[in-house]
């Protein structure tokens, strides 16, 4: 059974500092999601990784992939509080790129000033 | 904007209603889901449609119904739910699903709150 592990689950920061949410995954997948979601609203693709290696940035977030190492992260540069919000990694439930996405709990992120 | 529309925003039904929830894209896509968020927790997949044919039910209960009439719609049908179903229901749709197509991420509409008194 797939297992995506997001840690921590309750992150908060000061702004202007940087930190970085790891998320684990249990199965051979090349293909991994960055999702946020604010309170009572959808999900917001934020990036797609889908090779080892990969790294994509977009603003004051940064995400990577370790297809080897089953981990990615999602780096912050600089918090500022207008990130506050939910971030989910997920990863694909059969690796073929086209199926379902199981998600890792989500990490909770207030930045406070 | 989201190009997943989903109706209605915000459903109050009681245990013996029988309601609807509808999903709608026009991006030709041929995948389209259902999934469940109870508060301060992820989507969990309910099910999916792939070329009008449902081709994934994770166990959900029988009091939930899906159809596909085409390939632009998706419904939800609700028939004697309980209060601990009361969740954000969040449709969503890819290109298409399986194996050798390339990739093919999920567009997630604004999804409806559903409570359940």
């Amino acid at each position: 059974e797939l297992k995506v592990e997001q840690n921590p689950l309750f992150l908060s920061m000061q702004e202007g500092k940087n930190y970085t949410i790891y998320c684990n995954y249990s199965t051979t997948s090349d293909r991994l999601y960055w999702y946020r979601q604010d309170p009572g609203k959808s999900l917001e693709s934020l990036f797609v990784l889908l090779s080892n290696g990969a790294v994509k940035q977009e603003g004051r977030l940064m995400a990577s992939l370790d297809t080897k190492a089953r981990l990615s992260t999602l780096h912050i540069t600089a918090a500022v509080h207008d990130l506050s919000a939910t971030y989910f990694c997920a990863v694909d439930k059969e690796n073929s790129g086209n199926t379902p996405l199981v998600f890792g709990k989500g990490t909770r992120l207030s930045v406070i000033a | 904007d989201t190009e997943v529309t989903q109706t209605p925003k915000h459903l109050v039904m009681g245990m013996t209603n029988k309601k609807s929830l509808k999903c709608e894209q026009h991006m030709g896509h041929r995948a389209m889901y259902w999934y469940k968020q109870k508060a301060k927790k992820p989507p969990e997949l309910m099910f999916v449609y792939s070329y009008e044919k449902l081709s994934i039910n994770e166990s959900v209960p029988s009091r939930f119904s899906p159809e596909c009439p085409n390939s632009s719609l998706l419904n939800l049908h609700l028939h004697a739910l309980q209060p601990e179903d009361s969740a954000l229901y969040l449709c969503a749709s890819s290109l298409r699903t399986g194996t050798g197509f390339g990739y093919s991420p999920l567009h997630f509409g604004n999804g409806t709150r559903l409570t359940v008194t």
